[in-house]
């Protein structure tokens, strides 16, 4: 059981629009920032989003995240083929004093 | 381009030791503001982050996993390794070597290796 909850699945068409929903408490989402992470099978994971709604160079700006309270969410706008893959939310924890992910969401592009 | 990979058994018995190596390239593990993280993954599970050493040694551990961690850096060959106790069935799972690296007010882990499955298993 992960700290953060998140959908196992997510799905899409390609050009439609999709949220993943990350759900948390009090000593992690509401109180610390939240990042987000895609991996492509086979691949390394790598940074999509930091700071609940920022993305790092090189990160089309059809990725973007947003924070309220307990809940984070991460939208895919314009969804093409390649975005197939998983996606993890992480916040840091202050019980655990470091960083708890979310299970990861399987996002499908039909 | 910062690279990380990981290398180390992959078939361990229950009550051994793992050990795994991250082998960084494109980067120093000597250089100031990064830490050193594991990170693993469970079959059918999400990630835990396992523990850090950063460029001075300095070290922070998950406290679940805290009593049976062992993780050093070696400056001269650019790595640093990990070390986890007494395994059991529940170590089961792909390792992740990662940098830590602190962007705005977030800590995050900005590059990864590919990750190497362990399995404990007699």
């Amino acid at each position: 059981q992960s700290v953060l909850t998140q959908p196992p699945s997510a799905s899409g068409t390609p050009g439609q629009r999709v949220t993943i929903s990350c759900s948390g408490s009090s000593s992690n989402i509401e109180t610390n920032t939240v990042d987000w992470y895609q991996r492509v099978p086979g691949t390394a994971p790598k940074l999509l989003i930091y700071n609940d709604n920022q993305r790092p160079s090189g990160v089309p700006n059809r990725f973007s995240g947003s924070k309220s309270g307990t809940s984070a969410s991460l939208a895919i706008s314009g969804l093409q083929s390649e975005d197939e893959a998983d996606y993890y939310c992480a916040a840091r924890d202050a019980s655990l004093n470091g960083p708890v992910f979310g299970g990861g969401t399987k996002l499908t592009v039909l | 381009q910062l690279q990380l990979q990981e290398s180390g058994s992959g078939l361990v018995k229950p009550s051994q030791t793992l050990s795994l190596t991250c082998a960084v390239s494109g980067g120093s593990v000597k250089s100031a503001g990064y830490s050193w993280n594991w990170i693993r993954q469970p079959p059918g599970k999400g990630l835990e982050w396992i523990v850090y050493i950063s460029h001075t040694g300095s070290t922070s551990y998950n406290p679940s996993l805290r009593s049976r961690i062992s993780i050093s850096l070696d400056r001269s060959k650019n790595q640093f390794s990990l070390q986890l106790s007494s395994v059991t069935a529940a170590d089961t799972a792909v390792y992740y070597c990662a940098r830590g690296a602190a962007i705005g007010t977030s800590d995050v882990f900005d590059f990864w290796g590919q990750g190497t499955m362990v399995t404990v298993s007699s």
